[in-house]
């Protein structure tokens, strides 16, 4: 059965770091493009990051970059999101997805809460 | 940034009705637009991709139609476990975006 499990969120300060994780099984995370999409409490999705299958492209939403970076362990089949200087606006349920097009299937995400 | 804008945002109907919800894309995105379903206190899950195509084990109630800049999701007989909120997202090109998403109720 294919699926992603993210770990990692918890509460942090304003400015602080956190990293990501999110597991697969059932597939090897090499062979496909993988994203990060978030939604803040009560509100929509958000695109985040995406990696391709080859790693060498890697895309950002301008509301992250150059504060987030997205990796791959692909000898764990992991994925992973650093997170530094973040802001109260990156308060929002993290969800990793597989997919070079439409996102299947979805992890079942994970809180992070930014806050003094 | 392709704007994605998705009509109602709210809708409320009787078990049995036909539902339809509109997104519209603010450029051409061709064929490349997907439907998610998330369900309260759940990650979303695909219904629908390249517009029309139904993903496996997905009830055929479903259905999704259009091209260009204007589609249409469709539930044909509401029923109570659909109650949710669906969101439409282009991949046409990066960034990815998504509609703000239609709460369906259940009246």
């Amino acid at each position: 059965e294919v699926q992603l499990v993210e770990s990692g969120g918890g509460l942090v300060q304003p400015g602080g770091s956190l990293k990501l994780s999110c597991a697969a099984s059932g597939f090897t995370l090499s062979s496909y493009t993988m994203h990060w999409v978030r939604q803040a409490p009560g509100k929509g999705l958000e695109w985040v990051s995406t990696v391709f299958s080859n790693a060498t492209f890697k895309y950002y939403a301008d509301s992250v970059k150059g504060r987030f970076t997205l990796s791959r362990d692909d000898t764990k089949d992991l994925l992973f999101l650093q997170m530094d200087s973040l802001r109260a606006e990156d308060t929002a349920v993290y969800y990793c997805a597989r997919g070079s097009t439409y996102l299947h299937p979805w992890g079942q995400g994970t809180l992070v809460t930014v806050s003094s | 940034d392709i704007q994605m804008t998705q009509s109602p945002s709210t809708l409320s109907a009787s078990v049995g009705d036909r539902v339809t919800i509109t997104c519209r894309a603010s450029q051409s995105i061709s064929s490349w637009l997907a439907w998610y379903q998330q369900k309260p206190g759940k990650a979303p899950k695909l219904l629908i991709y390249k517009a029309s195509t139904l993903e496996s084990g997905v009830p055929s109630r479903f259905s999704g139609s259009g091209s260009g800049t204007e589609f249409t999701l469709t539930i044909t007989s509401l029923q109570p476990d659909d109650l949710a909120t669906y969101y439409c997202q282009q991949y046409d090109g990066f960034p990815w975006t998504f509609g703000q998403g239609t709460k369906v109720e259940i009246k």
